[in-house]
């Protein structure tokens, strides 16, 4: 099935740096959902997206709607360890297309304190 | 506690025999999910549903039987267990006018 392409695969940092990751696709997307799962659980709605050039913040995290609707980038400021874990995003394509999410591979997070 | 549940959380069997992983939501969202996540393969899409007795295939339903009687409640089943379902489940389920969806805690199967 299709997938998007999200990069990094994985990420090593020091607690105190900023992470960026993407996603992007060749097709055009309506909707960007941003996850993130911790080690053992489900994973969680960190921001959601819904508009080209959208730009929302949670906290310390930042996402973006790409403006061409095929990419969204997301941000973290300022690390700390319990930022690790798998953080995966999704988009959706719109009313018609089976109701269903396209997901990334996620990009594995590790922060050393 | 409201939400979305998943039981059991851990379940090892043997190759073979039907398993019955089960999901329930208090939330009365009209659709519901089941994922498997696999290392190298991210979510995966079993089944899904749109309402009460409204089922549609995913990308890998094989193997795999679901049902939806209640708006709550949406069971998966493997019929007869194969080591290649050794896996982690998600269930989601969202409301029809967003996109969202609300993941469960996972169940976690080994099969031997």
């Amino acid at each position: 099935g299709q997938q998007l392409n999200q990069s990094p695969q994985s990420m090593f940092i020091q607690e105190g740096e900023d992470v960026s990751m993407n996603c992007t696709s060749s097709s055009i997307f309506n909707t960007w959902l941003w996850y993130k799962q911790d080690p053992g659980e489900g994973p969680v709605l960190l921001i959601a997206l819904y508009k080209a050039g959208e730009l929302t913040s949670n906290g310390r995290l930042t996402a973006q709607f790409g403006i061409t609707r095929k990419d969204s980038f997301l941000n973290i400021s300022a690390s700390i360890p319990s930022d690790v874990g798998i953080y995966f995003c999704a988009g959706h394509k719109g009313a018609g297309n089976n109701r269903k999410l396209i997901w990334g591979l996620g990009t594995s997070l590790a922060v050393n304190p | 506690d409201a939400g979305i549940t998943q039981s059991p959380r851990y379940k090892i069997t043997e190759t073979g025999r039907q398993v019955t992983l089960m999901c329930h939501q208090t939330w009365s969202h009209s659709y519901m999910f089941w994922y498997r996540q696999d290392l190298g393969h991210g979510l995966r899409l079993i089944y899904y549903s749109a309402a009460a007795d409204i089922t549609d295939k995913g990308e890998v339903p094989d193997g795999y039987v679901v049902s939806r009687s209640k708006t709550e409640n949406f069971p998966l089943t493997l019929e007869s267990a194969t080591r290649s379902q050794t896996s982690v489940y998600f269930c989601a389920s969202r409301v029809s006018a967003q996109e969202t969806q609300y993941f469960g805690p996972g169940t976690r199967l080994l099969v031997l």
